[in-house]
């Protein structure tokens, strides 16, 4: 069955203590793997697409990287305005490509 | 300025009651999503449609229905069969019909039932 899993659910961090979130997923023929940040109450903000093993996307803090079964989501020095859900999407595998499978997110509190 | 939008923010449905949930975007999209977002859970799609006058199902479409008659628009009608329909209901858009594009998202409305 396809999916996909994000760890951790919840991580708490003081602003300037990096880390990572994980994006693991099992479709097959993977055509694509998306971030988006979505904010308490509004619709998710679209971060980086990545298509392919070894590719890498950088935004401000944040660093997408993508391997055959997961991503990454490094966050550099974080702000507290950094603090949001991050979420991660892949296309079912066969079909249409539109048909996205979300993860559940991971919530993200920066500190002061 | 290009965008999605949503209407109403929040919107309050009584029992047996049919409501309908606005999406309109002026990104010149093709393709077009209709999402449920509930607590601890993943987006889930109910509908999608990749060009005007036609959409499918998603993954729960029960209890839902759309229509596609312009490009700009996309609404959702939450009938009174949906026996669970308080939820967060996000509407996307992506360039291309064929859908490997990135999905952009509104800013949602919320449903209640009172």
């Amino acid at each position: 069955e396809d999916q996909v899993t994000q760890s951790p659910e919840a991580l708490r961090l003081q602003e300037g203590e990096s880390s990572s979130l994980n994006c693991s997923y099992t479709v097959s023929g993977l055509r694509g793997l998306f971030w988006y940040r979505q904010d308490p109450g509004k619709g998710p903000e679209f971060l980086f697409t990545l298509y392919s093993a070894g590719e890498e996307k950088e935004k401000e803090r944040l660093k997408a990287t993508l391997t055959k079964k997961e991503s990454f989501l490094h966050i550099t020095a974080p702000k507290p305005e950094d603090s949001a859900t991050y979420l991660c999407a892949v296309p079912r595998n066969g079909g249409a490509t539109n048909k996205l499978i979300f993860g559940t997110g991971t919530l993200l509190a920066v500190q002061p | 300025d290009g965008g999605i939008t949503q209407s109403p923010k929040y919107l309050f449905r009584k029992e047996g009651q049919n409501v309908t949930l606005s999406c309109e975007q002026n990104l010149n999209h093709d393709a077009m999503y209709w999402y449920r977002q509930d607590p601890g859970q993943g987006l889930r799609l109910i509908y999608y449609s990749q060009i005007v006058n036609d959409f499918q199902k998603g993954d729960i479409a029960e209890g839902y229905s759309v229509s596609r008659e312009k490009k700009e628009s996309f609404p959702l009608t939450v009938t009174s069969a949906q026996k669970n329909p308080t939820a967060f209901y996000l509407c996307a858009s992506s360039p291309g019909g064929d859908g490997q594009e990135t999905q952009y998202f509104g800013p949602g409305t919320r449903l209640l039932v009172l």
